[in-house]
């Protein structure tokens, strides 16, 4: 099955930091990526919608100079949490689109714990 | 504003038991419904789709039914067992997927 590689699985560091989570699709070409954060016991809020060598589409509230997201590749897709305060502490799972038809399944990432000190 | 309603919030089941997960939307655009079962700590894996075309779908102990005119589906788990135990979010798209808010189903021995 479809296979999608997220690191690194946590990160811990001090606010202020700037921290870069990669996504790739390991077994496949994915055009389109997304990034989602999860809050404790809740559901997947979609941050961004990442396409290969276009700019990042961003959702209401989401702000995209603190979240910056690359799509440089069709395996590989980065969001970068810039100055992170504690407040950017969350669970972050990207997923990959397999094919260009938009309504093919999402193959998640197995998330990034990440922590703001 | 919520796309998609998922019910109900927490389950506890029988190891045996039929576990049944409800979602229901109002946007008739939408076209594939999956559902996702997640693990803490891990991502959310794919476990089983259905388009509106049709009523079921069934994968070993997993059936999805769906019906178009109510705007709904539920996911029943058949003869649950404690690896089940999992967090399952339904799912509905017209390209950008709308997930529902969880349910977190625990299966007792």
């Amino acid at each position: 099955g479809a296979v999608v590689s997220q690191h690194p699985s946590r990160v811990i560091c001090k606010s202020g930091t700037s921290v870069k989570i990669e996504c790739r699709s390991l077994d496949f070409q994915a055009t389109t990526m997304f990034w989602y954060r999860q809050f404790p016991k809740k559901s997947l809020m979609l941050m961004a919608t990442s396409n290969e060598g276009s700019k990042a589409t961003y959702e209401q509230g989401v702000e995209k100079d603190k979240f910056l997201i690359n799509h440089a590749s069709l395996t590989l897709s980065t969001l970068t949490v810039t100055s992170a305060h504690p407040e950017d502490s969350s669970f972050y799972i990207c997923s990959a689109r397999e094919g260009a038809d938009s309504n093919q399944p999402q193959h998640f990432g197995d998330g990034t714990r990440l922590s703001i000190l | 504003q919520q796309q998609v309603k998922q019910s109900p919030q927490s389950l506890i089941v029988q190891k045996g038991g039929i576990s049944i997960i409800n979602c229901a939307y109002e946007n008739t655009a939408f076209d594939y419904f999956p559902w996702y079962q997640q693990f803490p700590g891990k991502g959310p894996a794919l476990l089983i789709a259905i388009r509106p075309d049709v009523s079921e779908k069934k994968e070993g102990r997993f059936t999805i039914s769906f019906n178009k005119s109510a705007k709904q589906f539920s996911l029943h788990i058949m003869d649950s067992q404690p690896g089940d135990s999992a967090t399952y979010f339904c799912a509905a798209s017209r390209g950008q997927f709308y997930f529902g808010t969880g349910t977190s189903l625990t299966v007792i021995p």
